[in-house]
């Protein structure tokens, strides 16, 4: 089984529909994030999480909202969606690296969203 | 604010040839940089990662880079690309004082391998 995985793999989805991605992890990794992937715009983080009490904004957070459900848990939700959404979305996790405090991203296989 | 840029959208290399792939970064401290692969269909893989030290960084898969402070860059190198490395690359900067985790990504480099 996979580390990080995400589900559903792909969505199809209509305008103003709510859609929730979710992801869980299996690496014991208190920090999670949401990014999200487009072409010729490489990865910008939409939230994270650095443990279950702990939520931030990242770069896009805009019509967007999440849920750390359990340390293992984070959800990413459209409350209504747009077309401007479709795109790939990443979950990934980390948990802090030893002596130099710099830690590494463990990123699940993707979730593409399609709003219609 | 931390920024990534990768020049080449796309780069086109004849297998058992030799690979460079450009990245460079602003940011104000030392930065910690990364370079991630991903396969189609696939997530991202780390394939290396600077910290601080040796400015030359082994990854996996016999790919290497070199940091250089004075160009702010972070070139990814391969002495000999093989058909399996066909895939988007991309760079990475740690955002913030710290390393927390967050990432600023650069656009992404697609390599296409010709046989």
């Amino acid at each position: 089984d996979a580390d990080v995985t995400q589900t559903p793999r792909n969505r199809i989805t209509k305008t103003g529909k709510r859609i929730m991605l979710e992801c869980s992890q299996t690496k014991g990794h208190d920090r999670m994030y949401w990014y999200r992937q487009d072409p010729g715009l490489g990865l910008r983080l939409i939230y994270y999480s650095f443990d279950v009490k702990d939520i931030n904004k990242g770069e896009i957070s805009d019509g967007y909202s999440v849920s750390r459900q359990a340390q293992a848990k984070f959800s990413l939700s459209l409350e209504s969606a747009i077309p401007n959404q479709t795109a790939l979305y990443f979950c990934a996790t980390s948990d802090l690296g030893s002596q130099t405090g710099a830690n590494v991203l463990t990123f699940g296989a993707g979730s593409r969203l399609t709003v219609l | 604010a931390q920024s990534v840029t990768q020049p080449d959208i796309h780069i086109t290399v004849s297998e058992g040839a030799s690979l460079e792939l450009r990245c460079n970064y602003s940011y104000g401290a030392t930065p910690y940089l990364f370079w991630y692969v991903q396969s189609p269909g696939q997530g991202l893989q780390l394939l290396l990662k600077y910290f601080s030290g040796d400015t030359l960084v082994q990854g996996i898969k016999g790919f290497e880079a070199e940091f250089k402070r004075s160009q702010s860059s972070f070139n990814l190198r391969k002495p000999s690309v093989h058909w399996s490395d066909a895939a988007e690359y991309f760079c990475a900067v740690g955002a913030g004082s710290s390393n927390t985790g967050k990432l600023i990504f650069g656009q992404g480099t697609t390599l296409q391998v010709k046989p």
